[in-house]
C-alpha cells in the first residue's frame, strides 16, 4: 500500500518558474524523504526532513513538513528543463521493527518547458 | 564504486515463464531491498534483507516469488510461472542504515523492467 499521496499529479511549467509539490501522509513518521525519477531510471535521494524538523533547504530545494497535518511540499526554485522528472515522496514510518522501509507516494510529474 | 547495478535491464517473457533478476549493491551496504513499479505509480515495497538475511516479506510477494542474498552481497529476485500482472519495474535499493534513530536512505538501481506477454 503506498503511504503518501502527491498532489498535483502533474505539473508543467515554465523554465524559471517555481514548483510546487505536495505530499499528503497516514501515519506517525521518523522521517520524511523526496526522491527524484527521470523516465525509465531508478529513484535518486533529495532531501531528507526529521520529524522535529519543519523546513529545510539544499541548492534550489526547499522542503517543509506539518507533522500536525501530517503533510510536507517541496519547492523547486527557478526551474531548468533538467529538472523534469517525477518526484516522489516517502516515508520513515514510527513502527516497531527493524526493517524500517520506505513507503512511497504516487508521485508527481513534472514537466519543466524551456 | 559504481552504484547498485541490476541486470538485466529490460527482459520481455512470455506467459508461465520463469524470469530471474540479479542486484549488486553498494559493496559497504548491509541492507538490500527489492521494490516493484508500475506505470504512473510510487515504487511499492517487496522484500528486504539485512545481510544474508531475508527479515521482510510483503503481502505482494506471492509464492511465486523468491529473493536470496546468499552471503550478502548480490540478490536474485525470481519470479516463477510469470503473469501478465507482473509486467512492471523491479527496482533494487541498499542503505547502509545500522538502526537507531538514524536515518535509512536508499540508493537505487536502474530498474529491470519486465514485459509479460
Amino acid at each position: 500500500s503506498q503511504q503518501g499521496e502527491e498532489d498535483p499529479q502533474a505539473l508543467s511549467i515554465q523554465e524559471g518558474e517555481n514548483a510546487t509539490m505536495n505530499c499528503s501522509y497516514k501515519t506517525s513518521i521518523n522521517n520524511l524523504q523526496w526522491y527524484r525519477q527521470n523516465s525509465g531510471r531508478g529513484l535518486v535521494h533529495l532531501i531528507l526532513i526529521r520529524s522535529n524538523e519543519r523546513e529545510k533547504h539544499s541548492g534550489r530545494l526547499r522542503v517543509t513538513l506539518d507533522t500536525s497535518k501530517k503533510s510536507s511540499s517541496l519547492l523547486i526554485t527557478a526551474s531548468r528543463a533538467a529538472d523534469t522528472a517525477s518526484y516522489f515522496c516517502a516515508t520513515d514510518a514510527a513502527m516497531g521493527g527493524s526493517a524500517r522501509q520506505l513507503t512511497f507516494g504516487s508521485g508527481t510529474q513534472l514537466t519543466v518547458l524551456p | 564504486d559504481t552504484g547498485v547495478s541490476q541486470d538485466p535491464r529490460h527482459k520481455i517473457t512470455k506467459r508461465g515463464q520463469n524470469v530471474t533478476f540479479r542486484c549488486d549493491p553498494i559493496s559497504e551496504h548491509n541492507r538490500l531491498y527489492w521494490y516493484r513499479q508500475t506505470l504512473g505509480q510510487g515504487p511499492e515495497f517487496l522484500t528486504y534483507f539485512q545481510n544474508e538475511a531475508q527479515l521482510e516479506k510483503s503481502r505482494l510477494l506471492s509464492d511465486r516469488f523468491s529473493a536470496e542474498r546468499p552471503k550478502g552481497s548480490f540478490s536474485t529476485l525470481e519470479i516463477q510461472r510469470t503473469e501478465q500482472g507482473d509486467s512492471a519495474m523491479y527496482l533494487c535499493a541498499s542503505s547502509s542504515w545500522l538502526g537507531g534513530t538514524g536515518a535509512n536512505v536508499l540508493t537505487f538501481g536502474a530498474g529491470s523492467r519486465l514485459t509479460v506477454l
